[in-house]
């Protein structure tokens, strides 16, 4: 079935570590963002990428990093300079690169660090 | 930057009564999207208004837009136990560049038996 795989679901890290979260998509899109979800929050845009090989800062783009190598996959790693990474984090794809349409999601990973 | 704001932030109701959240944005739109969120899951798209159009309906889902009063409400009618969720409302902006939903902060939605 077509989707959006993100993992893993909970992921543990110590401070000073990077961690990368890992995106696939076999829908066929173009776009695809990552976004992070406080407790009672709304989403917040990190990074997003329309095509391979190139990608743009998000609202909260300080402290993350992405890549977009294949059209599939956008991993996104956090590095052990985002201050406060402990959040829900959510992958998205879509079809259209220009007026946004429908967002397909994962189903999040959840970084907590000790 | 959060562009829509929803209103209630919580809303709990009884299975089947009728639930409204609203949303008001502060930037012209090409469209307005709901998603839905269980807790702990990801977001699932629900339905999807463009700024040309004033009603929109989907099963139990009814949403309309105004856009002079830059706002927008989400109707669900007969309401059951499986609609607990959050919901959010989410604009794509008209800024005449590639663009990019941002999200509000959510209703928070209770229904019990």
């Amino acid at each position: 079935d077509g989707g959006i795989t993100q993992s893993p679901k909970y992921l543990f890290r110590k401070e000073g570590q990077n961690v990368t979260l890992s995106c696939e998509q076999n829908l066929n899109h173009d776009a695809m963002y990552w976004y992070r979800q406080d407790p009672g929050q709304g989403l917040r845009l990190i990074y997003y990428s329309q095509i391979v090989n190139d990608f743009q800062k998000g609202d909260i783009a300080e402290g993350y990093s992405v890549s977009r190598e294949k059209k599939e996959s956008f991993p996104l790693t956090v590095t052990s300079a985002q201050k406060n990474p402990t959040a829900f984090y959510l992958c998205a794809s879509s079809m259209q690169t220009g007026n946004t349409g429908e967002l397909f999601f994962g189903e999040g990973s959840r970084l907590t660090v000790l | 930057s959060q562009q829509g704001e929803e209103d209630p932030q919580a809303l709990s109701i009884q299975e089947g009564e009728n639930a409204t959240m609203n949303c008001s944005y502060k930037t012209s739109i090409n469209n307005l999207q709901w998603y839905r969120q269980n807790s702990g899951r990801g977001l699932v798209h629900l339905i999807l208004i463009r700024s040309n159009e004033r009603e929109k309906h989907s099963g139990r889902l009814r949403v309309t837009l105004d856009t002079s009063k830059k706002s927008s409400s989400l109707l669900i009618t007969a309401s059951r136990a499986a609609d607990t969720a959050s919901y959010f409302c989410a604009t794509d902006p008209n800024t005449g560049t590639a663009s990019k939903l941002t999200f509000g902060t959510g209703t928070r939605l209770q229904v019990t038996l």
